[in-house]
């Protein structure tokens, strides 16, 4: 099984909410990551957890929390947000960073 | 910094028609290389992948690509489309080493296959 889950599929946030974006995998996987796909783009990486740590942050604003709870659980946390934000938050897994990453399906996010 | 190019952002063939999207990848020391595939209102999935050993790599659903070290090239190819293989196509390389194990992807190519 390659499935990582991710909740909510839809997310509608005005600019002065709070709310979070979960993922979940059941793998294994020591390795978990945010990236950020806008309309016909390729995927841009946000966040890199690796053992829980994290490892990468690139130079994401810090409207943008990403927390690690344990080895399967990857959460982001958003807290406001510009209209700009709006795109498809995907979450990946890998064994590790050297080893071949698979996708959730996505939380797309709309900032009013 | 590392950087994948594709090619061509828009390919329409017909089915049965034969496929090579091209990919190129900038040179970073150990790399692995990989196809990710789009479908229309679904996830990412992984195609295939390179890491080392045979060069021609075999994937799912009939896809394979060959890793051509002297050109950076990473092309996939498949000898017959189907109307089903209509998505998006994304190359990535994975930079070990000073690359920090960071993926990066080229800008995609959206296949089109007209039954």
């Amino acid at each position: 099984d390659t499935e990582v889950t991710q909740t909510p599929k839809h997310l509608v946030m005005g600019m002065t909410n709070k709310k979070s974006l979960k993922c979940e995998q059941h793998m294994g996987h020591r390795a978990m990551y945010w990236y950020k796909q806008k309309a016909k783009k390729p995927p841009e990486l946000m966040f890199v957890y690796s053992y829980e740590k994290l490892s990468i942050n690139e130079s994401v604003p810090s409207r943008f929390s990403p927390e690690c709870p344990n080895s399967s659980l990857l959460n982001l946390h958003l807290h406001a947000l510009q209209p700009e934000d709006s795109a498809l938050y995907l979450c990946a897994s890998s064994r590790d960073r050297t080893y071949e990453q698979y996708f959730g399906p996505g939380t797309r996010l709309t900032v009013t | 910094a590392q950087s994948v190019s594709q090619h061509n952002h828009h390919v329409i063939l017909s089915e049965a028609a034969s496929l090579e999207l091209g990919c190129n990848y900038s040179y970073g020391g150990t790399v692995n290389l990989f196809w990710y595939v789009q479908y229309p209102g679904q996830h990412l999935q992984l195609l295939l992948k390179y890491f080392s050993g045979d060069p021609l790599v075999k994937g799912i659903k009939g896809f394979e690509a060959e890793f051509i070290k002297s050109k950076f090239s990473f092309n996939l190819r498949k000898p017959s489309v189907q109307w089903s293989d209509t998505a998006e196509y994304f190359c990535a390389s994975l930079g070990r080493g000073e690359y920090g194990n960071k993926l990066v992807f080229g800008a995609g190519t959206i296949l089109r296959v007209k039954s």
